[in-house]
């Protein structure tokens, strides 16, 4: 069955650590994006990328980094410049109009 | 550049009166709009979606949607709330492959 692989689910990470959310999809969507949720808050979008090799800065990039080397891989990377990195990080792919989520990460600093 | 704004952050309604949640947005291009729901600890899930067809949308659970280009807003009605409708809210625009949410409108039903 196709669809996005977020992984892992749950995750600590003490401060100072950079940490990375992996996202896979095989739906063959050429864009892919990472949001982040806080409690009571929205979506925010964190980086986005519509084609291999390429990817854009979203609206809260500061303290995040990713890679798109291949087109069903996008990992995420929070590091130790991200000041309140607990949250609840989504990945989604789409293609046209159809837009699939991972089941998402909860990131936890300890 | 698109984006989107939900002008409430809370909507709060009594069980069995009309549910209504404000979505506007803005969009160099005609836009592809959708509403998703998230109930507490669980996944986003699509309600409805709007891709340039009819401008009156019906969604699953009794939800429905209507775009209007003229005020550039996609909102999200429903005739009765139940209990179990009781969630966030979340008004997507989408053009190209570009995708951006909105904060999100909690909604409250009291019984």
């Amino acid at each position: 069955d196709g669809g996005i692989t977020q992984s892992p689910k749950y995750l600590f990470r003490k401060e100072g650590q950079n940490v990375t959310l992996s996202c896979e999809q095989n739906l063959n969507h050429d864009a892919m994006y990472w949001y982040r949720q806080d409690p009571g808050q929205g979506l925010r979008l964190i980086y986005y990328s519509q084609i291999v090799n390429d990817f854009q800065k979203g609206d809260i990039a500061e303290g995040y980094s990713v890679s798109r080397e291949k087109k069903e891989s996008f990992p995420l990377t929070v590091t130790s410049a991200q000041k309140n990195p607990t949250a609840f990080y989504l990945c989604a792919s789409a293609y046209g109009n159809t837009i699939y989520f991972g089941e998402g990460s909860w990131l936890t600093v300890v | 550049a698109q984006s989107v704004t939900q002008l409430d952050s809370h909507v709060s309604v009594s069980e069995g009166t009309p549910v209504l949640l404000r979505c506007n947005y803005s969009s160099s291009y005609s836009p592809s709009l959708f509403w998703y729901v998230q109930h507490p600890n669980k996944g986003l899930q699509l309600l409805l979606k709007y891709t340039s067809a009819a401008t009156l949308v019906k969604g699953i659970n009794g939800f429905e949607a209507e775009f209007k280009k003229s005020e550039t807003s996609f909102h999200l009605t429903k005739p009765s709330a139940h209990m179990s409708d009781a969630a966030e809210y979340f008004c997507v625009v989408s053009d190209s492959n570009d995708m951006r949410f909105g904060a999100g409108t909690r909604l409250t039903v009291k019984p």
